[in-house]
């Protein structure tokens, strides 16, 4: 079985700081991992994923994840928060590709201060 | 990007009738389609996996014969809610996933259905 933690459930920034959204997985074969992003009262929309190769990987946005394996993480970050990025993020991870269910950790809402 | 439609956005409906919901797959083959359920403030659950042609796989704890699932081709799947309750009320979102071309490697998710049983 897979599952995936994401501590706290907000993150408050200042616009133009440091954004860090923490995800923890488990997985009992080399995992697909994703972060996604949803705005109010709409579906997810894709940040990044990481499949296999680089595990240093950028997404949409200015958006970037590290896979590390020895740390079971793939924590997502953001050199400098826009007002834009105030969202609700979600980490999820899956066994293979587009064909295998995904499982989702329970969200992190993301703020960002003027 | 790839786009997934869902039908109806929003529905409003008594208590007791059933609702249907598309999801509809525009630039791809969904091989495999997927949906799940989101309450407020909270994380999306999968209710079940569809492949095409074939019978939906349901997760532990869901009715399959309240949450009727069909996938009959590459590009459509359906869920109806059959004798709607007010507990039903949530937010839907189906996924799709496909084998070949830019749903190979992902799931592109649906804008989300919201769900109102009054």
């Amino acid at each position: 079985a897979q599952s995936v933690t994401q501590l706290g459930s907000h993150v408050s920034v200042s616009e133009g700081a440091l954004v860090l959204l923490r995800c923890n997985y488990s997985s009992s074969v080399p995992p697909y991992l994703f972060w996604y992003v949803q705005y109010p009262n709409q579906g997810l929309q894709l940040l990044l994923k990481y499949t296999t190769g680089a595990t240093l990987v950028k997404g949409i946005n200015g958006f970037e994840a590290e896979f590390k394996k020895s740390e079971t993480s793939f924590h997502l970050t953001k050199p400098s928060a826009h007002m834009s990025d105030a969202a609700e993020y979600f980490c999820a991870v899956s066994e293979s590709g587009a064909n295998s269910k995904l499982t989702f950790g329970k969200g992190i809402t993301l703020s960002v201060r003027p | 990007g790839a786009v997934v439609s869902q039908h109806p956005s929003w529905v409003i409906c008594k208590s007791g009738t059933s609702v249907k919901i598309e999801c509809r797959s525009l630039d791809f083959q969904a091989t495999t389609m997927f949906w799940y359920r989101q309450f407020p403030k909270q994380s999306l659950m999968l209710m079940a996996t569809s492949n095409e042609g074939s019978k939906a796989t349901y997760e532990q704890g869901v009715e399959k014969d309240k949450f009727l699932i069909n996938h009959a081709s590459l590009t459509l799947s359906t869920l109806t809610v059959t004798s709607a309750h007010p507990e039903d009320s949530s937010f839907y979102i189906c996924s799709a996933g496909g084998t070949s071309g830019r749903g190979r490697e992902t799931q592109y998710f649906g804008p989300g259905t919201r769900l109102l049983v009054l």
